[in-house]
């Protein structure tokens, strides 16, 4: 079974924090991803990789980097915390081609203060 | 880009009954179509997808109808029960593509 997870499931910083959230997957997936959930807003994708040290914008990506040092780990990175980015944040993994499904993690719920 | 309006936010039927939830999508160019099940505490996991060179998938229980001309596509679920209770994301984009996702629905079944 695919597995995706991710460091923590709730995490609360302060303003003005720099925040990383990690994520690992197990299979070898060369595609990963980083979506925020919001209530009536669905996921929203931050950014994603399609390989390694590679990374594209998502559709929000203000506020946030990523990093892909290997394969089997995407950290999302928030540069200095705000509260508009309390949230859910779901990390994703995905075959390159062909198959589109993606697999997700459990989540890490992020507050700011 | 790709942008995929979801009806309704929050539905609740009773077990036994059927469940419609509808999605559409306005980049004629897309092909590809899952939904995605989130259960409480747990990530999104893919339920079921349907490709556009078709018109109607089923799995047991639950099937996936898709007109590309109106460009909108319906889940369908029968026989609902009580683990059914979940929220709900279609998505669209075309195949190999990053994924745009419906608001959501939150599905309630009543025991």
């Amino acid at each position: 079974d695919v597995k995706v997870t991710q460091s923590s499931r709730y995490l609360v910083k302060r303003t003005g924090e720099k925040v990383f959230l990690e994520c690992v997957q197990d299979m070898d997936h060369e595609n990963m991803f980083w979506y925020r959930q919001d209530p009536g807003l669905g996921l929203r994708l931050i950014y994603f990789s399609y390989d390694v040290k590679m990374k594209e914008k998502g559709d929000i990506p203000e506020g946030y980097s990523v990093s892909r040092e290997k394969k089997e780990r995407f950290s999302l990175i928030l540069e200095s915390a705000s509260t508009n980015q309390t949230s859910m944040y779901l990390c994703a993994s995905s075959l390159p081609t062909g198959v589109n499904e993606q697999f997700f993690g459990p989540g890490t719920r992020l507050t700011v203060l | 880009g790709e942008n995929v309006e979801q009806h309704p936010s929050t539905l609740s039927v009773q077990e036994g009954d059927s469940a419609v939830i509808k999605c559409t999508y306005s980049d004629s160019a897309s092909n590809y179509f899952p939904w995605y099940k989130q259960e409480l505490g747990k990530g999104p996991q893919l339920i079921i997808d349907i490709r556009s060179n078709v018109g109607e998938k089923k799995d047991q229980r639950i099937a996936v109808t898709l007109n590309k001309t109106a460009k909108h596509f319906s889940l369908h679920i029968t026989e609902t029960q009580p683990e059914d209770s979940a929220v709900y994301f279609c998505a669209a984009s075309i195949l190999g593509g990053k994924l745009t996702f419906g608001q959501g629905t939150i599905l309630t079944v009543h025991p």
